[in-house]
């Protein structure tokens, strides 16, 4: 049982460069979410999902895209990266919204 | 100002100490979380409490919501202890259920 898998692990962006961060849960967890954690601030969340078909913005959405094709996976694309946004990024799923969750590895970005 | 507050930020133990975290929240809740991010990074669900006590082996948390206050205990701590402990509070405002966190307490237990 993987989990929460996340992809890449590190990765390095110049400015106004695209990427898509993977994400994929094989516990059939409806809710699933990304979260932002930069030094000194608590984890912030980006976008989230119910289920599938349904998506919805968190705190800090602004330059981010999400969609939930399937149960398993969540990616989070990142339409003109910025140096604001370097940051590790977490997936996270749970049964449904409030459970426990279990969060992937992360991904550590940096934008030049 | 932050709706979840923690307390200290940093603390450091001796090996064999009780050991303390607090969380205050500034919102009405349905249910408060601690979580562990080990020093590589990966972070794992300790607790989630909506009222009284729980416990885990050598960790307790406990929640008093008319005071809006939690606390994560450890009691004899060992240096595999040493992470960030992070409060995190459920918000439900209509149908959305969101999780607000805490910037985290860094604590290190010394041999």
């Amino acid at each position: 049982n993987a989990g929460v898998t996340q992809t890449p692990k590190f990765q390095v962006l110049k400015t106004g460069q695209s990427m898509t961060l993977q994400c994929a849960q094989d516990m059939n967890h409806e809710y699933m979410s990304w979260y932002r954690q930069d030094p000194g601030m608590g984890l912030r969340l980006i976008h989230y999902s119910v289920g599938a078909g349904i998506t919805d913005q968190g705190e800090v959405p602004n330059g981010y895209n999400v969609s939930r094709s399937t149960t398993e996976d969540f990616p989070l694309r990142l339409l003109s990266a910025a140096p604001s946004q370097t940051s590790v990024y977490f997936c996270a799923s749970s049964p449904w919204a409030g459970q426990p969750q279990h969060f992937g590895d992360g991904t550590r970005l940096s934008i030049l | 100002k932050n709706e979840v507050e923690q307390s200290p930020q940093n603390l450091t133990a001796q090996e064999g100490e009780f050991i303390t975290i607090n969380c205050s929240y500034s919102v009405g809740i349905s249910a408060l979380h601690w979580l562990q991010q080990h020093p590589g990074g990966g972070i794992v669900s300790l607790f989630m409490l909506s009222s009284g006590k729980k416990k885990h082996g050598r960790l307790i948390a406990t929640i008093n919501i008319q005071e809006k206050h939690s606390s994560l205990h450890i009691t004899a701590s060992h240096p595999r202890d040493s992470a960030v402990y992070i409060c995190a509070v459920l918000i439900s405002s209509g149908s959305a259920r969101q999780l607000t966190f805490g910037s985290g307490t860094q604590l290190t237990v010394l041999p």
